[in-house]
């Protein structure tokens, strides 16, 4: 227990459905972190959140949209996925944006259909 | 950008062996690179870390060797036991975490 919580653990949806993923970080942590990991990819950086403002968008998407109410909370919003964005969607939190250790979450294993 | 390569892509080793993973990085303003152990079902657990002020760091087990001038740094865990079996990645981080790039990961098996 790493202290990062993600909900739910799987989600099978529709290319027109709208989901949302959810993240919590029990840490007292200022950053919170989406990543993407594909088979045989490495781990994409998705989003970067520092005192709940997006501070990096690595070229995603318009399809996912996260939101930061709080530094605690951190959601993925899906609409009108494709079949390729199957991929497990991992949440990630550090004490401060940077180069510090980065605890993750047990992530979404998402299935597009 | 950063590109980090990792090998090798799958290892197997006897129980008690070492194992030794790699990875080179492409960008010299990284300076913090972590390794992480991920088993199945579970995400990433940082096992150790590196920054660049310092050549090696041990936990146990488990040492980490940055050689800045080559660009890469090595995984080394000794006396390897079967719940060491998972995928291991390596991560460059340059200033901020928009620019972390993480290896392609390394599949270790532990034989009993």
């Amino acid at each position: 227990e790493t202290g990062v919580t993600q909900t739910p653990r799987h989600l099978v949806m529709g290319m027109t459905n709208k989901k949302s993923l959810k993240c919590e970080q029990h840490l007292g942590h200022n950053a919170m972190y989406w990543y993407k990991q594909s088979a045989k990819k490495p781990l994409e950086l998705m989003f970067v959140y520092s005192l709940e403002e997006r501070v990096e968008n690595n070229s995603v998407p318009s399809r996912f949209s996260p939101e930061c109410p709080n530094s605690s909370h951190l959601f993925l919003h899906l609409h009108t996925l494709q079949p390729e964005d199957s991929a497990l969607y991992l949440c990630a939190s550090s004490q401060n944006r940077g180069q510090e250790t980065q605890y993750f979450g047990p992530g979404t294993r998402l299935l597009v259909l | 950008g950063e590109n980090v390569e990792q090998h090798p892509s799958t290892l197997s080793v006897q129980e008690g062996d070492s194992a030794v993973i790699k990875c080179t990085y492409s960008d010299s303003a990284s300076n913090y690179f972590p390794w992480y152990k991920q088993e199945l079902g579970k995400g990433p657990q940082l096992i150790i870390d590196i920054r660049s002020n310092v050549g090696e760091k041990k936990d146990q087990r488990i040492a980490v060797t940055l050689n800045k001038t080559a660009k890469h740094f090595s995984l080394h865990i000794t006396e390897t036991q079967p719940e060491d079996s998972a995928v291991y990645f390596c991560a460059a981080f340059g200033a901020n975490a928009g620019k972390s790039t993480f290896g392609d990961g390394t599949t270790l098996t532990v034989k009993p």
